[in-house]
């Protein structure tokens, strides 16, 4: 049974750079259609989708977001990392990893989430 | 796409039926899907495409709509179902607008 788990620091400090993995255990994306997408929540922004991306490389970002976002994917340990940098405040949040499928009815649909990981911004 | 979730709170005994509403400034034809969310944990897919319950959700939960305006209705409504509901269209690509939720509390 497919399992995402996401890690990285819990405190970040203004305008430095957030950086979390989501690693994949119990199965992997490669070899489907499906991508790993970063959704993160916060009181203020309730729901936010951030970036998706598949193994093959293909992304899609959030515009919002996009000029300080950057997904990669290492195939090899089968996990998927995530940099927002300049980050401030509004970046607090929970930081979760979720598959999507981008096809058919169940398109964008978040079938399978982390647990997630809360990040604060502070100095 | 603007999508205002209705009510934002509501109150309810085990054994009601509950509907939740979300309306879309815009058609999103049916693509739309409802998550529930407990405190502390991540949400969980319950419908997708408007109507289609997802795997190993209880057939309680029930999605339909109509291009603008989408209901979920949880008929009789069990314990374990208090928890906050979130919309999302996806038409709006890449993966759409998020509602911001209804709390669904114990009367």
């Amino acid at each position: 049974q497919l399992h995402l788990q996401e890690s990285g620091p819990g405190l970040v400090k203004p305008s430095e750079t957030l950086s979390l993995t989501c690693s994949v255990s119990g199965g992997s994306f490669s070899g489907t259609s499906y991508y790993c997408a970063w959704i993160r929540q916060s009181p203020g922004m309730g729901l936010e989708w951030i970036a998706s991306i598949h193994y093959s490389g293909r992304s899609y970002y959030n515009s919002s977001l996009k000029s300080r976002v950057t997904l990669s994917v290492d195939t090899s340990k089968n996990r998927v990392s995530l940099q927002l940098t300049s980050v401030t405040a509004a970046d607090t949040a929970v930081y979760y990893c979720a598959r999507v499928s981008r096809s058919g009815s169940s398109r964008g649909a978040f079938d399978l989430w982390g647990p997630g990981t809360l990040v604060t911004v502070s100095s | 796409i603007q999508m205002p979730q209705s009510p934002s709170s509501l109150s309810a005994s085990v054994g009601d039926t509950v509907t939740i509403t979300c309306r879309t400034s815009q058609s999103v034809n049916t693509y739309l899907n409802w998550y529930q969310q407990k405190p502390g944990k991540a949400p969980k897919l319950l419908i997708y495409g408007e109507s289609y319950l997802q795997s190993g959700v209880p057939s309680r939960f029930s999605g339909s709509g109509s291009g603008t305006e989408f209901t979920l209705t949880i008929s009789g409504l069990q314990p374990e179902d208090f928890a906050t509901y979130f919309c999302q269209e996806t038409y709006s690509l890449p993966e759409g607008t998020f509602g911001q939720g209804t709390t669904v509390e114990i009367k």
